[in-house]
């Protein structure tokens, strides 16, 4: 079993949609959770941290499920511009991250 | 713009031949992480240098070494690449402390063809 698995997708979507990744992970002792953006040839760049209470960025929200040892990520109202991959990455005690193979969101007029 | 920059931002080598890449950090970071990108792949962890030492590592064979100097810049060289080197490399700077790890930046990357 994979550290970190994800989804590759692509998960394709009209404008305006909700859409929702998972991504799953080994490492029961992992302590830290992300979402990464990375555009077509582009270096990855943070979205957002997860953390345990769950938060919120304007269209974003994260979750983390420590039981079932998952995190999500949702997008409400998709623009075009959301088209990208979305990178999730798990951190452990070393604070070495370990990245997901991502998953690609198409976001469609 | 993030700060931390890579160069050459392209470049192809020979198989058999050893290949520096370069990265500098964004001002006030004291860590650099490397990382290798495949096509459609997300990026796998090569090592990490804090003050200039090795600060883990992951799953690459011994022909991948780095350094890092005292101005918190680092190289990463590959020997005897092999066709299976190809591809997108990734520096990332942070700020490391006893007790937590800042954000960590990206460069644009370094992609690597070997033919």
């Amino acid at each position: 079993r994979k550290e970190v698995e994800q989804d590759p997708g692509p998960f394709n979507v009209p404008e305006g949609a909700t859409v929702a990744f998972n991504c799953t992970y080994s490492n029961s002792a992992s302590q830290s959770f992300f979402w990464y953006r990375q555009d077509c040839r582009k270096e990855p760049k943070l979205l957002m941290s997860v953390y345990s209470s769950g938060n919120e960025d304007g269209r974003f929200t994260a979750q983390l499920n420590r039981a079932s040892q998952y995190i999500s990520l949702l997008i409400r109202d998709s623009k075009l511009s959301d088209s990208a991959t979305y990178l999730c990455v798990v951190e452990g005690g070393s604070y070495i991250p370990t990245f997901g193979r991502g998953t690609s969101l198409i976001v469609h007029p | 713009e993030t700060g931390v920059t890579q160069s050459p931002t392209h470049l192809i080598k020979t198989r058999g031949q050893q290949v520096t890449l370069r990265c500098s950090s964004q001002s006030g970071h004291n860590t650099v992480s490397w990382y290798q990108q495949a096509l459609g792949q997300g990026p796998q962890f090569i090592f990490q240098y804090y003050r200039e030492e090795e600060n883990g590592r992951g799953n690459f064979p011994p022909r991948f070494s780095g350094l890092q100097f005292p101005n918190y810049s680092s190289e990463l060289n590959v020997n005897a690449l092999e066709l299976d080197d190809s591809a997108l490399y990734l520096c990332a700077s942070s700020l490391f402390g006893s007790e937590m790890n800042t954000e960590a930046f990206f460069g644009q990357g370094t992609r690597l063809t070997v033919v």
